[in-house]
């Protein structure tokens, strides 16, 4: 099956600062790849997602962007601010069916100090 | 909005007892999914449904079971709770083009 690997584990930048969370997948069957933010005592939310059909996509201060030759995947936030402090999961799936599970990464704590 | 409820924030159950998680979503969701979060080891899938009476398991199936009787409602079940089951558990529904939504979870611990 698919296997998803995150890092860091942890990430602590000060504010302003740009923050970049990787992510690996193993089954180059993958096309979707979402990543999820989990603020405290909360369901993790998607954030933003990407096809293996695009390179790259952006919205406002978050980006992501996917090799799929060497089936990695990133996450880049830029401008940090306080607000951004959560965990972060990266996930891959195959699509469709049954396909629609998620295999999710172990998460990134990243902190923003103010 | 897609709205996930989950029927308890907190939950504190005893050692052999038999425990039901429920969850319903409000948006016509074919697909809903069970996963448990344990610190450093992420979300990992139970069971999913795809659709009224179906089920297929997922990563971590053992000491569960599920029910999806009616499509806005699937249940997770721990017919013999033990220690090992204390965890958050997080249930999720599909939207159109694979978003996956949650609800707020349910801390579950076993005494």
């Amino acid at each position: 099956g698919e296997n998803v690997e995150q890092h860091p584990s942890t990430l602590s930048v000060q504010e302003g600062d740009s923050a970049v969370i990787k992510c690996t997948y193993s089954d180059s069957a993958s096309n979707y790849f979402p990543w999820y933010k989990q603020e405290l005592g909360k369901g993790p939310q998607l954030i933003i997602d990407i096809r293996s059909n695009v390179g790259e996509k952006k919205d406002q201060r978050i980006a992501v962007t996917l090799n799929k030759t060497a089936k990695h995947f990133s996450l880049h936030i830029t401008e940090t601010q306080p607000e951004d402090s959560a965990v972060y999961f990266c996930a891959a799936s195959k699509g469709g069916g049954s396909n629609y599970k998620l295999t999710f990464g172990k998460g990134t704590l990243l902190t923003v100090n103010p | 909005d897609v709205k996930v409820t989950q029927s308890s924030r907190y939950l504190v159950k005893r050692t052999g007892e038999k425990v039901f998680l429920e969850c319903v979503q409000d948006m016509d969701h074919e697909n809903m999914f069970w996963y448990r979060q344990d610190p450093g080891l992420g979300l990992r899938l139970i069971y999913f449904s795809y659709d009224v009476k179906m089920k297929e398991k997922g990563d971590i199936p053992e000491g569960y079971s599920v029910s999806r009787e009616k499509k806005e409602r699937f249940s997770l079940i721990l017919e013999s709770a033990s220690t090992n089951q204390t965890s958050m558990y997080l249930c999720a529904s599909l939207g159109g083009v694979n978003e996956q939504f949650f609800g707020p979870g349910t801390r579950l611990t076993v005494l």
